[in-house]
């Protein structure tokens, strides 16, 4: 147990449609990284959070936006839904004292019908 | 821009074997340097950290670090089949960087 929950971990969307993934991350741990992974594939950087501010995105377009919230939680929007969105999100919290390591949550499974 | 590269594999391994797991990285002032292991539908979990070169043991995996190489690699003595999964291996810094994994598989 990481002690990383996200929501949903099932969800289907239509293109066009919108959609919010949630995270609450380990208490204490201040920087929330969220991450793509297509099957197949490694996990992609979407964008990183440190203390409610956004401080790192990957190559990925405006329509993926994200919050984080005082309490460890945060969000992933992503906008205008593509079939190519339909992947593994995955939320990684990050104990900075720790060089880096990451403890990932089950993940939200997104399919875009 | 850095990039991780593995071989996808399958890599395929009788059980009590040693699997060895191959990562090569272009980033040079990389510091930190990580194994992750992932089961079928499940997220990853960090089973290795190593820093600096040479080797570090925790229990039947050992991590290899050569930065003059660019090269990391993961070694699991008496493989288990419950060790089948894709091990990502990760190039830690601002943010995490992903390889593409390489799948192992244990054969009873």
């Amino acid at each position: 147990e990481t002690g990383v929950t996200q929501s949903p971990t099932h969800l289907i969307k239509t293109r066009g449609q919108q959609v919010t993934l949630r995270c609450s991350s380990q208490s204490g741990h201040n920087t929330v990284s969220w991450y793509q992974q297509a099957l197949g594939q490694g996990p992609q950087f979407i964008f990183q959070y440190y203390r409610e501010e956004e401080n790192g995105r990957g190559n990925f377009p405006p329509r993926f936006s994200g919050l984080q919230f005082p309490n460890y939680s945060s969000e992933l929007n992503v906008n205008a839904l593509e079939l190519d969105d339909s992947a593994l999100y995955l939320c990684a919290s990050i104990d900075d004292r720790r060089t880096g390591e990451l403890f990932f949550g089950e993940g939200s499974r997104l399919t875009v019908l | 821009q850095k990039e991780v590269e593995q071989n996808s594999g399958p890599l395929s391994v009788p059980e009590g074997a040693i699997a060895s797991l191959n990562c090569t990285y272009s980033d040079r002032v990389s510091q930190s340097f990580f194994w992750y292991r992932q089961y079928s539908g499940k997220s990853p979990e960090l089973i290795m950290s190593i820093y600096s070169n040479g080797d570090k043991e925790d229990g039947r995996f050992t991590a290899q670090l050569n930065k003059a190489s660019q090269y990391v690699s993961l070694l699991i003595r008496d493989s288990q089949p419950s060790d089948s999964a894709t091990y990502l291996c990760a190039l830690g810094g601002f943010k995490t960087i992903f390889g593409a994994g390489t799948r192992l598989f244990v054969k009873a």
